[in-house]
Protein backbone atom coordinates (compact mmCIF):
# COMPACT_ATOMS: atom_id res chain seq x y z
CA UNK A 1 0.00 0.00 0.00
CA UNK A 2 1.20 3.25 -1.02
CA UNK A 3 1.67 5.63 2.32
CA UNK A 4 2.76 8.62 3.60
CA UNK A 5 3.38 9.11 7.30
CA UNK A 6 3.91 12.09 9.24
CA UNK A 7 5.09 12.59 12.70
CA UNK A 8 3.91 14.02 14.88
CA UNK A 9 0.70 14.73 13.98
CA UNK A 10 0.40 17.63 16.99
CA UNK A 11 2.57 19.75 18.21
CA UNK A 12 2.62 22.53 20.97
CA UNK A 13 5.47 24.12 21.28
CA UNK A 14 6.75 27.58 22.69
CA UNK A 15 7.76 30.44 20.88
CA UNK A 16 11.77 30.45 20.26
CA UNK A 17 12.20 26.67 20.24
CA UNK A 18 13.26 24.58 17.28
CA UNK A 19 11.40 21.57 16.45
CA UNK A 20 11.37 18.60 13.41
CA UNK A 21 8.70 17.68 11.50
CA UNK A 22 8.86 13.98 9.90
CA UNK A 23 7.49 12.67 6.47
CA UNK A 24 7.91 8.86 6.04
CA UNK A 25 6.69 7.57 2.52
CA UNK A 26 6.38 3.88 1.12
CA UNK A 27 6.72 5.06 -2.48
CA UNK A 28 9.66 5.42 -4.90
CA UNK A 29 9.55 8.76 -5.67
CA UNK A 30 12.08 11.22 -5.74
CA UNK A 31 9.69 14.78 -5.38
CA UNK A 32 8.50 15.68 -2.15
CA UNK A 33 6.28 18.26 -1.32
CA UNK A 34 5.22 20.36 1.57
CA UNK A 35 1.90 22.42 2.03
CA UNK A 36 1.17 24.76 4.97
CA UNK A 37 -2.61 25.43 5.77
CA UNK A 38 -3.82 28.19 8.06
CA UNK A 39 -7.36 27.16 9.89
CA UNK A 40 -10.11 27.53 7.14
CA UNK A 41 -8.31 28.33 4.59
CA UNK A 42 -7.07 26.57 1.26
CA UNK A 43 -3.30 24.99 0.56
CA UNK A 44 0.04 26.79 0.07
CA UNK A 45 2.86 25.33 -1.44
CA UNK A 46 5.70 25.86 1.06
CA UNK A 47 8.53 23.60 -0.89
CA UNK A 48 9.08 21.12 -3.66
CA UNK A 49 11.85 18.57 -3.44
CA UNK A 50 13.29 17.41 -6.65
CA UNK A 51 15.97 14.80 -5.74
CA UNK A 52 17.87 12.91 -3.26
CA UNK A 53 19.68 15.36 -0.59
CA UNK A 54 18.17 18.27 -1.90
CA UNK A 55 17.34 21.37 0.79
CA UNK A 56 15.46 24.13 0.56
CA UNK A 57 15.24 27.27 3.16
CA UNK A 58 12.22 29.83 3.73
CA UNK A 59 12.73 31.95 6.75
CA UNK A 60 12.43 30.02 9.72
CA UNK A 61 11.35 26.99 7.87
CA UNK A 62 14.17 24.45 6.30
CA UNK A 63 13.07 20.98 4.10
CA UNK A 64 15.17 18.30 3.06
CA UNK A 65 14.92 15.13 1.37
CA UNK A 66 16.71 11.78 2.00
CA UNK A 67 15.01 9.28 -0.81
CA UNK A 68 17.21 6.58 0.38
CA UNK A 69 15.54 6.47 3.41
CA UNK A 70 12.12 7.82 1.83
CA UNK A 71 12.43 10.53 4.66
CA UNK A 72 12.00 14.59 4.90
CA UNK A 73 11.88 16.51 7.27
CA UNK A 74 11.08 20.03 7.88
CA UNK A 75 12.64 22.02 10.97
CA UNK A 76 11.32 25.16 12.71
CA UNK A 77 13.98 27.45 13.89
CA UNK A 78 13.28 29.68 16.47
CA UNK A 79 9.50 29.57 16.48
CA UNK A 80 7.14 32.09 16.22
CA UNK A 81 3.22 32.54 16.42
CA UNK A 82 2.46 33.26 12.83
CA UNK A 83 3.94 29.66 11.95
CA UNK A 84 0.75 28.36 13.93
CA UNK A 85 -0.92 25.90 10.95
CA UNK A 86 -1.28 22.74 9.47
CA UNK A 87 1.57 20.99 7.25
CA UNK A 88 0.80 18.38 4.74
CA UNK A 89 3.70 16.40 2.81
CA UNK A 90 2.87 14.64 -0.26
CA UNK A 91 4.84 12.58 -2.92
CA UNK A 92 4.21 11.56 -6.60
CA UNK A 93 1.95 8.35 -6.84
CA UNK A 94 4.39 7.80 -9.37
CA UNK A 95 6.78 9.55 -11.92
CA UNK A 96 3.48 8.77 -15.15
CA UNK A 97 0.56 9.73 -12.67
CA UNK A 98 -0.78 13.27 -11.63
CA UNK A 99 -1.84 12.77 -8.66
CA UNK A 100 -0.01 13.12 -4.85
CA UNK A 101 -0.78 10.88 -1.65
CA UNK A 102 -0.97 13.12 0.78
CA UNK A 103 0.38 12.55 4.35
CA UNK A 104 -2.61 12.94 7.81
CA UNK A 105 -0.97 16.72 8.31
CA UNK A 106 1.14 17.83 11.25
CA UNK A 107 -1.00 20.54 13.32
CA UNK A 108 1.34 22.85 14.76
CA UNK A 109 0.19 25.59 17.73
CA UNK A 110 3.14 28.02 18.76
CA UNK A 111 2.34 29.68 21.81
CA UNK A 112 3.32 33.12 22.55
CA UNK B 1 -1.46 37.34 -11.45
CA UNK B 2 -2.26 34.18 -12.51
CA UNK B 3 -4.45 31.92 -10.29
CA UNK B 4 -6.69 29.32 -9.79
CA UNK B 5 -10.16 30.75 -8.76
CA UNK B 6 -13.39 29.06 -6.75
CA UNK B 7 -16.98 30.30 -6.37
CA UNK B 8 -18.71 30.90 -4.82
CA UNK B 9 -16.76 30.55 -1.81
CA UNK B 10 -19.17 29.80 1.00
CA UNK B 11 -22.24 27.78 -0.27
CA UNK B 12 -25.21 26.43 1.81
CA UNK B 13 -27.60 23.82 0.23
CA UNK B 14 -30.25 21.96 1.75
CA UNK B 15 -30.44 17.86 1.91
CA UNK B 16 -30.81 16.63 -1.58
CA UNK B 17 -30.56 19.77 -3.41
CA UNK B 18 -27.82 19.80 -6.14
CA UNK B 19 -25.77 22.02 -6.13
CA UNK B 20 -22.88 23.01 -8.05
CA UNK B 21 -19.23 24.16 -7.46
CA UNK B 22 -17.24 26.19 -10.04
CA UNK B 23 -13.17 26.76 -10.46
CA UNK B 24 -11.23 28.20 -13.29
CA UNK B 25 -7.51 28.82 -13.86
CA UNK B 26 -5.32 31.39 -15.38
CA UNK B 27 -2.29 29.17 -15.18
CA UNK B 28 -3.08 27.42 -18.28
CA UNK B 29 -2.57 24.38 -16.73
CA UNK B 30 -3.43 20.76 -18.15
CA UNK B 31 -4.56 18.94 -14.98
CA UNK B 32 -7.16 19.85 -13.03
CA UNK B 33 -8.06 18.25 -9.75
CA UNK B 34 -11.62 18.32 -7.19
CA UNK B 35 -10.18 17.45 -3.39
CA UNK B 36 -12.97 16.95 -0.81
CA UNK B 37 -11.03 18.13 2.68
CA UNK B 38 -12.77 17.71 6.33
CA UNK B 39 -12.05 19.02 9.43
CA UNK B 40 -8.56 18.20 10.73
CA UNK B 41 -8.10 15.42 7.52
CA UNK B 42 -6.12 15.46 4.16
CA UNK B 43 -7.30 16.49 0.68
CA UNK B 44 -9.15 13.44 -0.26
CA UNK B 45 -8.45 13.17 -4.03
CA UNK B 46 -11.98 12.84 -5.88
CA UNK B 47 -11.17 13.42 -9.58
CA UNK B 48 -9.02 14.94 -11.78
CA UNK B 49 -8.85 15.84 -15.51
CA UNK B 50 -6.41 15.91 -17.87
CA UNK B 51 -7.37 18.21 -20.54
CA UNK B 52 -10.56 16.53 -21.74
CA UNK B 53 -9.83 12.94 -20.02
CA UNK B 54 -11.45 12.02 -16.70
CA UNK B 55 -10.10 9.43 -14.14
CA UNK B 56 -12.18 9.00 -11.34
CA UNK B 57 -11.08 7.95 -7.94
CA UNK B 58 -12.58 4.00 -7.56
CA UNK B 59 -13.89 5.43 -3.80
CA UNK B 60 -15.66 8.49 -5.21
CA UNK B 61 -19.48 8.50 -4.65
CA UNK B 62 -21.44 8.36 -7.67
CA UNK B 63 -23.46 11.40 -6.48
CA UNK B 64 -20.60 13.49 -7.35
CA UNK B 65 -19.83 14.20 -11.31
CA UNK B 66 -17.76 16.34 -12.87
CA UNK B 67 -17.25 18.31 -16.05
CA UNK B 68 -14.74 20.18 -17.77
CA UNK B 69 -16.15 22.37 -20.32
CA UNK B 70 -12.48 24.21 -21.68
CA UNK B 71 -9.21 24.13 -20.03
CA UNK B 72 -9.78 26.70 -17.60
CA UNK B 73 -13.09 25.76 -16.00
CA UNK B 74 -14.11 22.92 -14.24
CA UNK B 75 -17.10 22.12 -12.23
CA UNK B 76 -18.31 19.27 -9.52
CA UNK B 77 -22.05 18.93 -9.13
CA UNK B 78 -23.19 17.13 -5.98
CA UNK B 79 -26.24 15.32 -6.94
CA UNK B 80 -28.10 14.99 -3.95
CA UNK B 81 -26.15 16.08 -1.25
CA UNK B 82 -25.79 14.76 2.23
CA UNK B 83 -25.34 15.85 5.60
CA UNK B 84 -21.63 13.80 5.09
CA UNK B 85 -20.54 15.59 1.93
CA UNK B 86 -20.45 18.73 4.13
CA UNK B 87 -16.72 19.81 3.92
CA UNK B 88 -14.33 22.17 2.21
CA UNK B 89 -13.75 21.26 -1.46
CA UNK B 90 -10.38 22.97 -2.83
CA UNK B 91 -9.88 22.74 -6.82
CA UNK B 92 -6.27 22.56 -7.98
CA UNK B 93 -3.93 22.47 -10.67
CA UNK B 94 -0.76 21.37 -12.01
CA UNK B 95 0.79 21.17 -15.53
CA UNK B 96 2.57 18.00 -16.69
CA UNK B 97 4.87 19.91 -18.76
CA UNK B 98 7.44 20.84 -15.71
CA UNK B 99 9.30 17.87 -14.34
CA UNK B 100 7.34 18.79 -11.11
CA UNK B 101 3.85 18.03 -10.05
CA UNK B 102 3.01 20.65 -7.83
CA UNK B 103 -0.46 21.10 -7.45
CA UNK B 104 -1.62 24.94 -7.11
CA UNK B 105 -4.96 25.55 -5.16
CA UNK B 106 -7.77 27.35 -5.08
CA UNK B 107 -9.29 29.67 -1.67
CA UNK B 108 -12.11 26.68 -1.46
CA UNK B 109 -15.97 26.66 -1.29
CA UNK B 110 -16.98 26.07 1.72
CA UNK B 111 -20.51 23.61 1.39
CA UNK B 112 -22.77 23.28 4.45
CA UNK B 113 -25.93 21.08 3.99
CA UNK B 114 -29.25 21.62 6.00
Amino acid sequence: ELKVEQNPLFLSMQEGKNYTIYCNYSTTSDRLYWYRQDPGKSLESLFVLLSNGAVKQEGRLMASLDTKARLSTLHITAAVHDLSATYFCAVDRDRSNYQLIWGAGTKLIIKP
Amino acid sequence: DAMVIQNPRYQVTQFGKPVTLSCSQTLNHNVMYWYQQKSSQAPKLLFHYYDKDFNNEADTPDNFQSRRPNTSFCFLDIRSPGLGDAAMYLCATSSPDSRVHEQYFGPGTRLTVT
